[in-house]
């Protein structure tokens, strides 16, 4: 049983372009968490999506956006690129409310 | 003040140490986590704890509500303990339940 599966693992970016990270959810997860963790810091929690929503959300700008789609899975997306977005993006996945499996992340650069 | 605190932010120690990392919080919670995360970033989760103790292998959490404070035990430690022990909070009344992390504590255990 595959856990929470992430893609791409590393990426670099140009400052001011657009990025896509993809994330599958644990098989019986329905609940899906991003959270950006810049070098040396504590993960910073995004938003996370439930039935195709976005439920809650942390104090990111517009500039990060999501979707989830009927199977679960889920996409961030950040828009005009900036050198501060260079960070690990991790994917959790739960089930309503419960336990959390994390990706091993995405790291992104932006140069 | 952040509000998961973790102490202490770095710590080394000889194998076969008994080792202890504490957290503490300062809102009211739907659950406290305790996360692994080695380096190049991937997370695994080790307790979900919303009262009480937990125990796996050497690995023993234990939380007390009235105080907001929790604490990650590790007995008879192994170089193979070296990560990142991170806190992490479900924040109680939020609805959705995205997590809130403390910064970590990094510990290397010598040979």
């Amino acid at each position: 049983d595959a856990g929470v599966t992430q893609s791409p693992t590393h990426l670099i970016k140009t400052r001011g372009q657009q990025v896509t990270l993809r994330c599958s959810p644990k098989s019986g997860h329905d609940t899906v968490s991003w959270y950006q963790q810049a070098l040396g810091q504590g993960p910073q929690f995004i938003f996370q999506y439930y039935e195709e929503e976005e439920r809650q959300r942390g104090n990111f700008p517009d500039r990060f956006s999501g979707h989830q789609f009927p199977n679960y899975s889920s996409e961030l997306n950040v828009n005009a690129l900036l050198l501060g977005d260079s960070a690990l993006y991790l994917c959790a996945s739960s089930r309503t409310i419960g336990g959390y499996t994390f990706g091993s992340g995405t790291r992104l650069t932006v140069v | 003040k952040n509000e998961v605190e973790q102490s202490p932010q770095n710590l080394t120690a000889q194998e076969g140490e008994f080792i202890t990392i504490n957290c503490s919080y300062s809102v009211g919670i739907s659950a406290l986590h305790w996360l692994q995360q080695h380096p190049g970033g991937g997370i695994v989760s080790l307790f979900m704890l919303s009262s009480g103790k937990k125990k796996h292998g050497r690995l023993i959490a234990t939380i007390n509500i009235q105080e907001k404070h929790s604490s990650l035990h590790i007995t008879a430690s192994h170089p193979r303990d070296s990560a990142v022990y991170i806190c992490a909070v479900g924040i109680r009344g939020g609805g959705a339940d995205g997590l809130t992390f403390g910064k970590g504590t990094h510990l290397i255990i010598q040979p």
